[in-house]
């Protein structure tokens, strides 16, 4: 089945720094979203894409979703301690019925 | 307007036993997803349900685990006769439709002694 690819696994920045994170699809995708794990809770969705080019913003986040709709980034500017925890990227492949698919995640974490 | 609810967060139980975690989708959402997730892994589908009906249950073990979502109440995800290996968190998602975007619970960890 499709699958979504995310690396690294972890992300080690600096306060302030700017990050960025992409996923990667051998397949398109229809819609792409991008959520965030803190530890002992559940993904929070923080943007969603819906249109192959679409730029979106969310505060300090911003989001692609790629021209070939095979792939998306997520952006983190200037980021903070409260910045840390898991980065997932989601979506549906092309075709009806699909399922949402989910990468592996990357872990982010800010020295302060 | 609430979130997924999810209850207990935690479930302690012994070899043997049975666990029955819930899930309250959000208001105006009729599609409920179970996933389970392990320390340092990402999460894995298990079984997605609409109102009375099991649409896909191709992640869900075959023995041991059903889930159900009645037309009243949560939606139940049921593990009869746990093993040390069902140790995870479980987490719900719900979402208004198929292909929106899906919103979580804060999970059930259930811990296996």
């Amino acid at each position: 089945g499709q699958q979504l690819n995310q690396s690294p696994q972890s992300m080690f920045i600096q306060e302030g720094e700017d990050v960025s994170m992409n996923c990667t699809s051998s397949s398109i995708f229809n819609t792409w979203l991008w959520y965030k794990q803190d530890p002992g809770e559940g993904p929070v969705l923080l943007i969603a894409l819906y249109k192959a080019g679409e730029l979106t913003s969310n505060g300090r986040l911003t989001a692609q979703f790629g021209i070939t709709r095979k792939d998306s980034f997520l952006n983190i500017s200037a980021s903070i301690p409260s910045d840390v925890g898991i980065y997932f990227c989601a979506g549906f492949p092309s075709g009806a019925n699909s399922k949402l698919t989910f990468g592996k995640g990357i872990t982010l974490s800010v020295r302060p | 307007n609430a979130g997924v609810m999810q209850n207990p967060r935690h479930l302690v139980r012994r070899r043997g036993q049975e666990a029955r975690l819930r899930c309250s989708p959000m208001k105006g959402h009729s599609h409920v997803y179970w996933y389970r997730q392990l320390p340092e892994e990402g999460l894995k589908f298990m079984v997605y349900l609409q109102k009375e009906n099991i649409i896909d249950e191709s992640g869900m073990p075959k023995e041991r685990f059903s889930a159900e979502f009645p037309k009243e109440g949560p939606s139940i995800l049921r593990i009869q006769q746990v093993v040390r290996g069902d140790s995870a968190a479980y987490f719900c998602a719900s979402s208004p439709n198929s292909n929106q975007p899906q919103h979580f619970g804060d999970g059930t960890r259930l811990s296996i002694l």
